[in-house]
């Protein structure tokens, strides 16, 4: 399956400071989603953006959509030290496909006390 | 909210075993979930589409005779990594999507670890 590309790969900041990061895909898409991972467990769903959408709210977080791009942006403001962990972008086709999630590959995210 | 439970969680076992892992959703039922397979520090790649009552849809590469599944009830999906090496240790995660109107997100297991010796 096509994977996703995310940058950076890691990111190391403080608390308080803001944390963006980037995901570029190949297909076309019906959404696109960002998922957290903490450290060896499953994915906890952050937000989602429709293709028909070019930017969404969710407290903290905040994604841009740019299709002619095939490019996403999450950006968390605020950091806390409770944000470390990896954050992915996931992309969902429409028709047939729907349901089935190609992953970008990930942003570590570290955030120092 | 919607729940997905995976067990085990770990698994360590010697070449040649077979493991099973369930996937349940607790309180809702799903026709549909989703198996992947996450290597260390990389990304999930889906192995297959695991559908209630009929077969399931496997990602090109994937063995089918390596990675049996069943999704026999609505609340129910097993993984049955068949004859494992020491190459099938991965991250099995399952995920399910509540029903509702409109879209729904996917609720994801917490994952197994499978260690093959």
């Amino acid at each position: 399956s096509q994977q996703g590309e995310e940058d950076p790969q890691a990111l190391s900041i403080q608390e308080g400071e803001n944390a963006t990061m980037n995901c570029s895909y190949k297909t076309s898409i019906n959404n696109l989603q960002w998922y957290r991972q903490n450290s060896g467990r499953g994915l906890v769903h952050l937000i989602l953006i429709r293709s028909n959408e070019r930017e969404k709210h969710s407290g903290r977080l905040r994604v841009t959509l740019d299709t002619s791009k095939k490019s996403s942006s999450l950006l968390i403001t605020a950091s806390r030290a409770a944000d470390t962990a990896s954050y992915f972008c996931a992309t969902e086709p429409g028709g047939t496909s729907y349901g089935k999630l190609t992953f970008g590959q990930g942003t570590i995210l570290t955030v120092h006390p | 909210g919607a729940v997905v439970s995976q067990h085990p969680s770990w698994v360590i076992c010697k070449s040649g075993t077979s493991v099973k892992i369930e996937c349940r959703s607790l309180d809702f039922q799903a026709t549909t979930m989703f198996w992947y397979r996450q290597f260390p520090k990389q990304s999930l790649m889906l192995m297959a589409t695991s559908n209630e009552g009929s077969k399931a849809t496997y990602e090109q590469g994937v063995e089918k005779d390596k990675f049996l599944i069943n999704h026999a009830s609505l609340t129910l999906s097993t993984l049955t990594v068949t004859s494992a090496h020491p190459e099938d240790s991965s991250f099995y995660i399952c995920s399910a999507r509540a029903p509702g109107q409109g879209w729904q997100p996917q609720h994801f297991g917490d994952g197994t670890r499978l260690s093959i010796l």
